[in-house]
Order: structure tokens, then C-alpha cells, then sequence
């Protein structure tokens, strides 16, 4: 069975800063996909990236960054220029692929990140 | 907004009780996934559905039951309803096969709270 750790239950970082959460994951299926989800105090759970486990290229979108190393099974998130808003709850998240078809997500229990003025 | 509507938002029910809660998928989503957020036991999927028929179970209690129906919006149904019951239950759905189909969009939630 797959499952995905976040080591790290809480985090704060000063605005303008960067920070870095951690997940590790385990698997033994060579086919998937790794994502960051957002859950703010609204309870929204709001896709943050997405990496495909077979493309070596680290995901990005704008502020937001990944370095996924597949061999060790680790995907950290990286938030540049963190912002008030990016306080939240953050889940990383496995999902196997079934070749055309996709499977349920599996969560990390979270990491808290809290954006100080 | 994306795009998935639950309904209620907010369930305030007594123990043994019975509910039903609501999830419509994103225009032209055919697969619908209901997860449980509580305290105890973080994000836990529990079920799957696709072009109405199930797909994949998880950790789903024999009390709970789901379906979904012709215009693909799906129903879950709780009961004999437990404190532990008392979570957030989100709906989420996804593009059909062939499409993007590696990305799942999540409803607002519905809380459940059982007294």
C-alpha cells in the first residue's frame, strides 16, 4: 500500500520569504502522479502543482515550485515570496495511475504553514 | 469555484440518525470520489464512482453507501450515525478517460456534525 508522510505538522515563514515542505512517499509502483494541495481556513481544497512521476522536470507554477527526486521518493514544495494569503493547511498527495484511467488520492496528514507580517 | 457543488453545507444530525449528502461533478467530469476529513483520521478516501458505476472503494464504513445517478450528480448516504461520524465529507470529480485526466477538483465540503 502506498503511503505519504509529511514530517513537518507546522511551519511559519516571514512574508516576502521562501519556505520549504517536506513529503516523502511509498510506493512500488513505478506509474504516478504526485500533488499539493491548499486547504485554507475557507476548508477549499485547491490544487497548489501536479508532477508526473515519469517526467524528471520539476513542476512549477508561478511562486510555486517542486524538487521531486524519485529515487528517494521525496517531493518537497517550495513557496517563493510567500504572501499572507499563502497561509493554509498544506497536503501532499499520491495518486497511482491505472494507464487512462486515474485512481483515488492518498493524503499526507498536512503541514500547517503560517505567513507572519 | 471549481465547478463542483455540494450540498448541504453544514448537517447537524443526532446519533442513529440518517443523511444524505449531494455532490454534482464539473460539467462533463464522469468520475466522482467522496473523501472524509476529521481529526482523527486526516483525508481518507471513500469511495469512487464513474459514469455510474463504482469504481473503487476505500475505507468506507458498511453504514455509508453512495451512487450515482444518470445526470452523474452522486448522493451519499450515512447511517446509523455515530459521534465519530462528525468530519467533513468533500466530494471531488475528474475528466473522463482520455482526457486530463491526473487532476481532481473538490467540492466546497459538506460538515456533518453529530450530537
Amino acid at each position: 500500500a502506498q503511503t505519504v508522510t509529511q514530517s513537518q505538522p507546522e511551519m511559519s515563514v516571514q512574508e516576502a520569504e521562501t519556505v520549504t515542505l517536506s513529503c516523502t512517499y511509498d510506493t512500488s509502483e513505478s506509474n504516478y502522479y504526485l500533488f499539493w494541495y491548499k486547504q485554507p481556513p475557507s476548508r477549499q481544497m485547491i490544487l497548489v502543482i501536479r508532477q508526473e512521476a515519469y517526467k524528471q522536470q520539476n513542476a512549477t507554477e508561478n511562486r510555486f515550485s517542486v524538487n521531486f527526486q524519485k529515487a528517494a521518493k521525496s517531493f518537497s514544495l517550495k513557496i517563493s515570496d510567500s504572501q499572507l494569503g499563502d497561509t493554509a493547511m498544506y497536503f501532499c498527495a499520491f495518486m497511482k495511475h491505472y494507464g487512462g484511467s486515474q485512481g483515488n488520492l492518498i493524503f499526507g496528514k498536512g503541514t500547517k504553514l503560517s505567513v507572519k507580517p | 469555484d471549481s465547478g463542483v457543488t455540494q450540498t448541504p453545507k453544514h448537517l447537524i444530525t443526532a446519533t442513529g440518525q440518517r443523511v444524505t449528502l449531494r455532490c454534482s461533478p464539473r460539467s462533463g467530469d464522469l468520475s466522482v470520489y467522496w473523501y472524509q476529513q476529521s481529526l482523527d483520521q486526516g483525508l481518507q478516501f471513500l469511495i469512487q464512482y464513474y459514469n455510474g458505476e463504482e469504481r473503487a472503494k476505500g475505507n468506507i464504513l458498511e453504514r455509508f453507501s453512495a451512487q450515482q445517478f444518470p445526470d452523474l450528480h452522486s448522493e451519499l448516504n450515512l447511517s446509523s450515525l455515530e459521534l465519530g461520524d462528525s468530519a467533513l465529507y468533500f466530494c471531488a470529480s475528474s475528466p473522463p478517460v482520455g482526457e486530463s485526466t491526473d487532476t481532481q477538483y473538490f467540492g466546497p465540503g459538506t460538515r456533518l456534525t453529530v450530537l
